[in-house]
């Protein structure tokens, strides 16, 4: 099975601060790499998928990027409503799976 | 609009069964890959199982291949997740998704559903 490791587990930052999260993943695959947004009490919702395509109706102030094994989701400008926890998820092969996730807390 | 209810969910013995069901609307069900993902209490998401539009093609999660069938009714738009032999660690909001068009990425989920296993 495909490892997904993210880093840092939990980040504080202020509303308009640039915010970075890294998703490796333990063999190469490609750019099948997908970030999901999960808000607490909340399903999860797709933001990037194709390692760098932005899912429609998401602000453009997130962004994906990376190919391989090492991948970056990048808030441009943290918002109030970017609370939330973020994960990564390979479709290279099955089984797939998941990060464990990166809690984003607003200072 | 896509909407995907689940229901099924419960309390329910360890070594018992459950079978939980999503009513998928507002898309051509027939046409997407179907999948279910859980989420254990104050965990993170793991992928359990996906079924191929016509359920030619079915792939499973290592811990629960033996124990859980996905299934679908195209007629019904209605997609079927069969949990046996349960266990504690099977305790987890499980969620319906929809994968987004020819990819294993999800593009829309249900608002899940609770299965707790427990004596």
């Amino acid at each position: 099975d495909i490892q997904m490791t993210q880093s840092p587990s939990s980040v504080s930052a202020s509303v308009g601060d640039r915010v970075t999260i890294t998703c490796r993943a333990s063999q190469g695959i490609s750019s099948w790499l997908a970030w999901y947004q999960q808000k607490p009490g909340k399903a999860p919702k797709l933001l990037i998928y194709a390692a760098s395509s932005l899912q429609s109706g998401v602000p453009s102030r997130f962004s994906g990027s990376g190919s391989g094994t090492d991948f970056t989701l990048t808030i441009s400008s943290l918002q109030p409503e970017d609370l939330a926890t973020y994960y990564c998820q390979q479709a290279s092969s099955f089984p797939l799976t998941f990060g464990g996730g990166t809690k984003v807390e607003i200072k | 609009e896509v909407q995907l209810v689940e229901s099924g969910g419960g309390l329910v013995q360890p070594g018992g069964s459950l079978r939980l069901s999503c009513a998928a609307s507002g898309f051509t069900f027939s046409s997407y890959w179907m999948s279910w993902v859980r989420q254990a209490p104050g965990k993170g998401l793991e992928w359990v199982a996906n079924i191929k539009q016509d359920g030619s093609e079915i792939y499973y999660v290592g811990s629960v291949k033996g124990r859980f069938t996905i299934s679908r009714d195209n007629a019904k738009n209605s997609l079927f997740l069969q949990m046996n032999s349960l266990r504690a660690e099977d305790t987890a909001v499980y969620y319906c998704a929809r994968d987004k068009q020819d990819s294993s990425w999800v593009d829309y989920w249900g608002q899940g559903t609770l299965v707790t296993v427990s004596s």
